[in-house]
C-alpha cells in the first residue's frame, strides 16, 4: 500500500535558527500534501497545504517544498521559537467519493527547539 | 466557545467490555473521522462519515462500530475491548477546507 514517511525521528534546533522537517512520499496520485503540528497532550493542528502542481508555497513564518521528482516534501520553519516544539506531522490526501478527503500521515517528527 | 470535544478524557477498562467514546462538535461539519494514535504508527483512520447516517471504514477498523444519527456526534464503540486497543483516540471534524481538519483533544484509553 501507500506509505507517507519520515526522513528523522528528531530535529533539535537552537531558536531563532531556521528549521527543515522533511518527509517522502510515495503516492503521486495524491491532490495534495499537508503539514499538521501537534504540541504535548493536544490533537494535531493544520499549519499549511501545498496542491500537488505547486512547488512552494509560503505561510507565516512557514515555507512548504513539494519535490515531485523525488517525491520529497519538507516544511520550513523561520526563526525557530519555543513555541515550535511539537511533533510534525506530513499528511497526503485521498479524494473520497462525494467530496471531502481522506488524509494519510507520515509517522512524524519531534522538533525540539534549545534556548 | 465549543469546537470539537471529547470524552471521556481518560479511560481505563478491562479486556472484552465495551467502551464508547463521544465526539461532539458545534460546527455543523458534515465530515467526521476517527483515528488511533500509537507511537511509531502517527495517526491511522479507523472510520469516517460524510454526514448523519453515512459511515465507511478507514485504514483499521476491525473491532470498532461507529453510528451518526445526528450531525454533531460521532461516536466510537469498541464492542469488545482487547488489549491491542489500548491507544490515543482522536476525533476530527472538517468544514470548507476539506484538507483542514479540526481534531479533538483525544481520548487515552487503556485496555487492561
Amino acid at each position: 500500500g501507500e506509505s507517507v514517511g519520515l526522513h528523522l525521528p528528531t530535529l533539535s534546533v537552537q531558536e531563532g535558527d531556521n528549521s527543515i522537517i522533511n518527509c517522502a512520499y510515495s503516492n503521486s496520485a495524491s491532490d495534495y500534501f499537508i503539514w499538521y503540528k501537534q504540541e504535548s497532550g493536544k490533537g494535531p493542528q493544520f499549519i499549511i497545504d501545498i496542491r500537488s502542481n505547486m512547488d512552494k508555497r509560503q505561510g507565516q513564518r512557514v515555507t512548504v517544498l513539494l519535490n515531485k521528482t523525488v517525491k520529497h516534501l519538507s516544511l520550513q520553519i523561520a526563526a525557530t521559537q519555543p513555541g515550535d516544539s511539537a511533533v510534525y506531522f506530513c499528511a497526503e490526501t485521498l479524494v473520497l467519493t462525494g467530496g471531502g478527503n481522506k488524509l494519510t500521515f507520515g509517522t512524524g517528527t519531534q522538533l525540539k527547539v534549545e534556548l | 466557545d465549543a469546537g470539537i470535544t471529547q470524552s471521556p478524557r481518560y479511560k481505563i477498562t478491562e479486556t472484552g467490555r465495551q467502551v464508547t467514546l463521544m465526539c461532539h462538535q458545534t460546527w455543523s461539519h458534515s465530515y467526521m473521522f476517527w483515528y488511533r494514535q500509537d507511537l511509531g504508527h502517527g495517526l491511522r483512520l479507523i472510520y469516517y462519515s460524510a454526514a448523519a447516517d453515512i459511515t465507511d471504514k478507514g485504514e483499521v477498523p476491525d473491532g470498532y462500530v461507529v453510528s451518526r444519527s445526528k450531525t454533531e456526534n460521532f461516536p466510537l464503540t469498541l464492542e469488545s475491548a482487547t488489549r491491542s486497543q489500548t491507544s490515543v483516540y482522536f476525533c476530527a471534524s472538517t468544514g470548507r477546507n476539506y484538507n483542514e481538519q479540526f481534531f479533538g483533544p483525544g481520548t487515552r484509553l487503556t485496555v487492561l
